[in-house]
């Protein structure tokens, strides 16, 4: 069975542009979340959706968002980049009917701010 | 506020050593994932835990989850390079919470 997908894997964007990144979770999952990795703040929680509505959202500002489509494929915007929002951005899905399912990531989007 | 540490933060070892990563908390988790994770790629789920005093072996891996729920350890024996990577353990606090929490991760490092 396919794991997650997430899309684009390496992109380079300049500073005020935004950026749209797509996950597709793994067939039959309905939640997906979204993590941002750097090296000095680790792997933190930005969002995550289940049939399309947002049920938890890290402490990240209003220039990241994020959305659920009816076939539980993901988006997430960040719009007026800056260089700290250089990061690996990953995406993560489970079954999501319970919280004590097991969350499987995929290899995650590299973002760089020039 | 919840925090998960994670210690050591740093590992080097030789080939056919034993290694352990711990993972505490001052909360008790609803239940833990071990993942690890290689340069350039997303984490690997290992395993996951939710019961109290819980042991899980994976091949050379031992993983297990303390009575209290707070804390949890990873033993690997024998190690090889082929374990080397970025060690993440994963928490979730509340039945409700469907996010998780993340260690900062041990970084080991397996010498041939």
């Amino acid at each position: 069975k396919a794991g997650v997908t997430q899309t684009p894997r390496y992109l380079i964007k300049t500073r005020g542009q935004q950026v749209t990144l797509s996950c597709s979770p793994i067939s039959g999952h309905r939640s997906v979340s979204w993590y941002q990795q750097t090296p000095g703040q680790g792997l933190q929680f930005l969002f995550e959706y289940f049939s399309e509505t947002q049920r938890n959202k890290g402490n990240f500002p209003g220039r990241f968002s994020g959305r659920q489509f009816s076939n539980s494929r993901s988006e997430m915007n960040v719009s007026t980049l800056e260089l700290g929002d250089s990061a690996l951005y990953l995406c993560a899905s489970s079954l999501g009917g319970t919280s004590g399912n097991t969350i499987y990531f995929g290899e995650g989007s590299w973002l760089t701010v020039v | 506020t919840q925090l998960l540490e994670q210690s050591p933060q740093f590992l080097s070892i030789q080939e056919g050593e034993n290694l352990t990563v711990y993972c505490n908390s001052s909360s008790v988790f609803s239940s833990l994932q071990w993942y690890r994770q290689e340069p350039g790629e997303g984490p690997v789920l290992l395993v996951t835990v939710v019961t109290g005093g819980e042991v899980k072996k994976l091949k050379r891996l031992t993983f297990q989850f303390g009575d209290a729920r707070k804390d949890s350890s990873l033993h690997i024996t024998a190690a090889q390079p082929g374990d080397t990577g970025l060690y993440l353990c994963a928490g979730r606090y509340d039945l409700n919470d469907y996010k998780l929490s993340f260690g900062a991760g041990t970084t080991v490092t397996v010498r041939a």
